[in-house]
């Protein structure tokens, strides 16, 4: 399984709601980042896990809430969005830390703030 | 600030004809060197990846470095339609810096293959 699964594909909230963006994977690795990816740009680094623990954050703004359960699942909770948070949300995961660059990414997570 | 830059494109080549595309970074203490491609709409897919100086070959893919001149290159042999997508130039500074094993992006180049 070289799959890294990201639910929702698409989400719509307005500026008051709480939701959660999920990613799995199941290859052993025990790296996982968030993304965050503007049209006609490149990928911008929001957070790393390493071992299940938070080892970068791109001083990301506090509605922007990452969680590592566990080393197969990833989330990122969003609360108070604004809409220039609308982008697509690529989780990504990779064999160690050390490995940053052999990066397998979802399918990513297009979200709309209105 | 670790720089990488690529030529933003379009670059348009017919098919079967090779593809040649630029990276240039910063950062000197970096280590590893990373092709993504990534179709429209689509999440971002690993081709290539070179650690030390000189070619690496794969395929159609040819990924060349040059560290004393800190250029990175993607060559595509027999380009295809399918070929058609942003090609990311991705660069790991390494411990160099603080950095600690962050990649840098370069901003892509939108490659065209013409049947």
């Amino acid at each position: 399984d070289t799959e890294v699964t990201q639910t929702p594909k698409h989400l719509v909230m307005g500026m008051t709601n709480k939701k959660s963006l999920k990613c799995e994977q199941h290859m052993g690795h025990r790296a996982m980042y968030w993304y965050k990816q503007k049209a006609k740009k490149p990928p911008e680094l929001m957070f790393v896990y390493s071992y299940e623990k938070l080892s970068i954050n791109e001083s990301v703004p506090s509605r922007f809430s990452p969680e590592c359960p566990n080393s197969s699942l990833l989330n990122l909770h969003l609360h108070a969005l604004q809409p220039e948070d609308s982008a697509l949300y690529l989780c990504a995961s990779s064999l160690s830390r050390t490995s940053v660059g052999e990066l397998f990414f979802g399918e990513g997570s297009r979200l709309t703030v209105l | 600030q670790k720089e990488v830059e690529q030529n933003s494109g379009p670059l348009s080549v017919p098919e079967g004809a090779i593809a040649s595309l630029n990276c240039t970074y910063s950062d000197r203490g970096s280590q590893s060197f990373f092709w993504y491609r990534q179709y429209s709409g689509k999440s971002p897919e690993l081709i290539m990846f070179i650690y030390s100086n000189g070619d690496k070959e794969d395929g159609r893919f040819t990924a060349q470095l040059n560290k004393a001149s800190q250029y990175v290159s993607l060559l595509i042999r027999d380009s295809q339609p399918s070929d058609s997508a942003t090609y990311l130039c991705a660069v790991n500074g390494g411990n160099s810096g603080g950095s600690n094993y962050k990649l840098t992006f370069g901003k892509g180049t939108l490659l065209t293959v013409n049947p």
